[in-house]
């Protein structure tokens, strides 16, 4: 059974604070994706990777960054989390870049305070 | 760049037939896709058309239309648990999917 995992399902931190969100998928994806859902904007892509090392800016880059040292993980960082951060974060992987279908994870709902 | 466009709301009885419809504005479209997301979970895949016409699933059938920028995900014979959110999204030259905001579907008895 394929499965992309996220490290926290709920995670709260303060304004300013570095934030870590991991996501981890088995099914030796080349691609992986972050997304930010807020209600009634549906899913906004943040960045994607097509490869180890290397990475994409997707709609809504600014304040994230993110790191792929390893084909299964892929990680989100806020520097310097901010309260309009506060949202829900979701983690897909695809076969191809192109691929109509990705997989997703559970998602982490971040709160900044 | 890309748009999509689907109702925000819709309500239907149980055992029912409901159409979302979703019309897009992209540039060297590849294919539309739908997903199905109950609240608190993960959205879910459900359906891919890249050609015209209808591709059926079970109870669920998505339908696209090249010329019209257009599409639709039918869902028959209505159940309590398709109360949801579905998204459309398109793929298009080399860039991801882009989703629409989604549609909340309430099934009502």
């Amino acid at each position: 059974d394929v499965k992309v995992t996220q490290s926290s399902r709920y995670l709260v931190k303060r304004t300013g604070e570095k934030v870590f969100l991991e996501c981890v998928q088995d099914m030796d994806h080349e691609n992986m994706f972050w997304y930010r859902q807020d209600p009634g904007l549906g899913l906004r892509l943040i960045y994607f990777s097509y490869d180890v090392k290397m990475k994409e800016k997707g709609d809504i880059p600014e304040g994230y960054s993110v790191s792929r040292e390893k084909k299964e993980r892929f990680s989100l960082i806020l520097e310097s989390a901010s309260t309009n951060q506060t949202s829900m974060y979701l983690c897909a992987s695809s076969l191809t870049v192109l691929d109509g279908e990705q997989f997703f994870g559970p998602g982490t709902r971040l709160t900044v305070l | 760049g890309q748009s999509l466009e689907q109702p925000s709301e819709v309500t239907a009885v149980e055992g029912a037939i409901v159409q979302i419809n979703c019309t897009y504005q992209t540039s060297g479209f590849y294919g539309l896709s739908w997903y199905q997301q109950h609240d608190g979970g993960a959205p879910t895949f459900l359906s891919y058309n890249a050609l015209d016409g209808l591709e059926e699933t079970g109870r669920f059938s998505s339908f696209l239309s090249r010329s019209d920028s257009y599409g639709y995900l039918l869902l028959q014979e209505l159940q309590m648990k398709d109360s949801a959110s579905y998204f459309c999204a398109v793929n298009s030259g080399n860039t991801p999917l882009v989703f629409g905001k989604g549609t909340r579907l309430s099934v009502i008895a």
